[in-house]
């Protein structure tokens, strides 16, 4: 079945640059996600980008899509700590049922942003 | 921004007895979805629903859940009968169907059965 694979933790300091990496199994993927958790709130959308495209950039997010390699990343610039949370990533299977969006989740990569 | 919401933010319940998660989508969208997170594991989708019907549904989701969209804005998740293994963080989300890529999640009921 398909599968979503992070590395748990990541550490980075204050200001640098965060690079979140994800791979998936389904070459089917339509839609690919990035939510972050804070602790005791809910998934919040960060920013997701389709499967046709390379890269996309969002403010301080940048998305890179690498299809054949089944390898997503999200790329944060000047981390704050604030940024310090938990990362998912998550695809959407091919299109099924209409527009069901049937999410396939990662693990999560816990992020620390030291001051 | 509009948000789903979801209450209570956290449900104890005795083994064996039945609980109703709450959430209201965001009113223009038109698929409403149920996931849950046990403790350390992956977020996992449940089930799908889209005009006033079940349209996916994992493996998961058996006959012990069920759904309900009771009116125009509450969608409800109902489980029967709870088990241990049924504690968990359940996470109401929606969309807008159509193009609608942006699933939207609310904060989730942290269910605890005793």
């Amino acid at each position: 079945g398909e599968d979503v694979e992070q590395s748990l933790f990541l550490s980075v300091r204050e200001g640098d640059s965060s690079v979140i990496n994800c791979t998936y199994t389904d070459s089917s993927s339509t839609y690919l996600y990035w939510y972050k958790q804070e602790p005791g709130a809910g998934l919040q959308l960060l920013t997701y980008i389709f499967s046709n495209m390379d890269m996309k950039q969002d403010q301080r997010l940048t998305v890179l899509l690498n299809k054949k390699d089944k390898h997503l990343s999200l790329r944060i610039a000047d981390t704050q700590t604030g940024d310090s949370a938990i990362y998912f990533c998550a695809e959407s299977m091919g299109i099924s049922s209409g527009s069901a969006r049937q999410l396939t989740f990662g693990s999560g990569t816990q992020l620390t942003v030291l001051p | 921004e509009p948000e789903v919401t979801q209450t209570p933010s956290h449900q104890v319940t005795q083994m064996g007895q039945e609980v109703i998660l709450r959430c209201v989508p965001i009113s223009n969208h038109l698929y409403f979805y149920w996931y849950r997170q046990i403790l350390g594991q992956k977020v996992e989708f449940l089930v799908s629903f889209y005009n006033n019907e079940i349209s996916e549904k994992s493996e998961i989701f058996d006959d012990q859940f069920s759904v309900e969209r009771p009116d125009g804005s509450n969608f409800t998740l109902k489980i029967r009968s709870t088990k241990l293994e049924d504690s968990a963080m359940y996470f109401c989300a929606s969309n807008e169907g159509g193009f609608g890529e942006k699933l939207f999640f609310g904060s989730g009921t942290q269910l605890s059965v005793l």
